[in-house]
Order: C-alpha cells, then structure tokens, then sequence
C-alpha cells in the first residue's frame, strides 16, 4: 500500500526566505506527482504535475523535484511572501491517488 | 466557466439519515472522484469515475455509493449517515488519471 509522508508538519518563515518542503513515498511505480495548495476552507489548487518520466517542474517562483528511485520529491520556494501562506499536499498516482498530510506554510512579514 | 461545483457546502445530519452531495464540472473531463478529509490524515479516496457509466471503488468506500449518468455530473449518497463521516468532502475532475486534477470547493458534513 502507497504511503505518503509530508516532512515537516508545520513550518514558520521570514518572509524573503528561500524554503524546501518535503515529501516522500513508499512505492515508486508511480505515473506522476503532483504538489497542490489549500487555503484554510477551500478547495485545492493544483501548483504543479511531474509526470514519471520527468525530474522537474517550474512555475514561476516554484520549482518541484522527483527522484523516483528515492521516492521523494521536494518543493522549492524562492522569495517566500506572505501570501504563500498555505497548506502544501502533495499526492501520487499509481493505481490511484495518495495524499500526503500536508505542510502548513506560514511566512511573516 | 465554472470549473467544479459542489453543493452544498455546510450540512447537518442525524445518524441514519439520508443524503446526496452534489457535483458537477463543465469542463468535459472523463474522470472525476471523490475524497475526504480528515484533520492530519490528509485526502483519501472514497469513488472515482473513468467516465459515465463507469464508477470504481477508492480506498474508503464503505457507506458511499455513486453514480454516473452524464459526464458532467458525479453525486455521492450516503444512505445511513454515521457520526465516522464527519468530514469535509472535495470532488475533482480531470482529463485523465494522469492529469492535473481540479478541485471543487468543498462540503462541510457533520452526523450527530
């Protein structure tokens, strides 16, 4: 059974300040990752989608990583802003989709 | 373009009371799901759908029945509400299992 970790929990940073946020997971058959963004109530927003064939994505000041040999894959934020303040999931697809628990991001001004 | 929609978004149920959470997308998307969420458990998979007529189990499907008539449309029932289904319900749709996934709003569900 996939099992999808999300290291740290919650993490506190100045604002300006480049960050990391972590995931890794159990089985490396996946077809692709995916990092998403959840604002407290709503629903989720899709950042990014690496398929497996892939080892990066960017968007802007975003740009995940996957290893799939390792099962892990990272989430960088450059110049962190207030408004990156969010929950961060990230989620596998093999047989079907598997959600970490997600990073509660808080950046201060 | 609305993208996917959910109604409601706040219910109360006793136990063993019926009902449908609805959800719909104007995108044309084949595939759609349904998850919950859970404080620290993350999103897990409750149905999902390759397209209509066709609906499979995820990995929480007990007490959850769905179907899929049209492609725009995708409702779960619950027929016995149980206190164990508190819970925020998500639907999202996609091209396909390996695409972007679009979420909907959520449905806030409390069983007492």
């Amino acid at each position: 059974k996939q099992e999808v970790t999300q290291i740290p929990a919650a993490l506190s940073v100045p604002e300006g300040e480049n960050l990391v946020l972590n995931c890794s997971f159990t089985d490396s058959a996946i077809y692709n990752l995916q990092w998403f963004r959840q604002d407290p109530g709503k629903g989720l927003t899709s950042l990014l989608l690496i398929q497996s064939s892939q080892r990066e994505q960017t968007s802007g000041r975003l740009n995940a990583s996957l290893d799939k040999s390792s099962g892990r894959s990272t989430l960088y934020i450059a110049a962190s802003q207030p408004g990156d303040s969010a929950t961060y999931l990230c989620a596998v697809y093999n047989n079907d989709m598997r959600f970490g628990a997600g990073t509660r991001l808080t950046v201060k001004p | 373009n609305a993208g996917v929609t959910q109604t409601p978004k706040f219910q109360v149920l006793k136990t063993g009371q019926s009902m449908t959470l609805q959800c719909a997308q104007d995108m044309n998307h084949e595939y759609m799901s349904w998850y919950r969420q859970d404080p620290g458990m993350g999103l897990r998979l409750i149905h999902y759908s390759v397209g209509a007529g066709i609906t499979d189990q995820g990995e929480v499907p007990n007490g959850y029945n769905v179907s899929r008539s049209t492609t725009e449309d995708f409702p779960l029932r619950l027929l016995s509400a149980a206190p164990s289904q508190t819970s925020v319900y998500f639907c999202a749709s996609s091209w396909s299992t390996t695409d972007t996934q679009y979420f909907g709003p959520g449905t806030r569900l409390t069983v007492l």
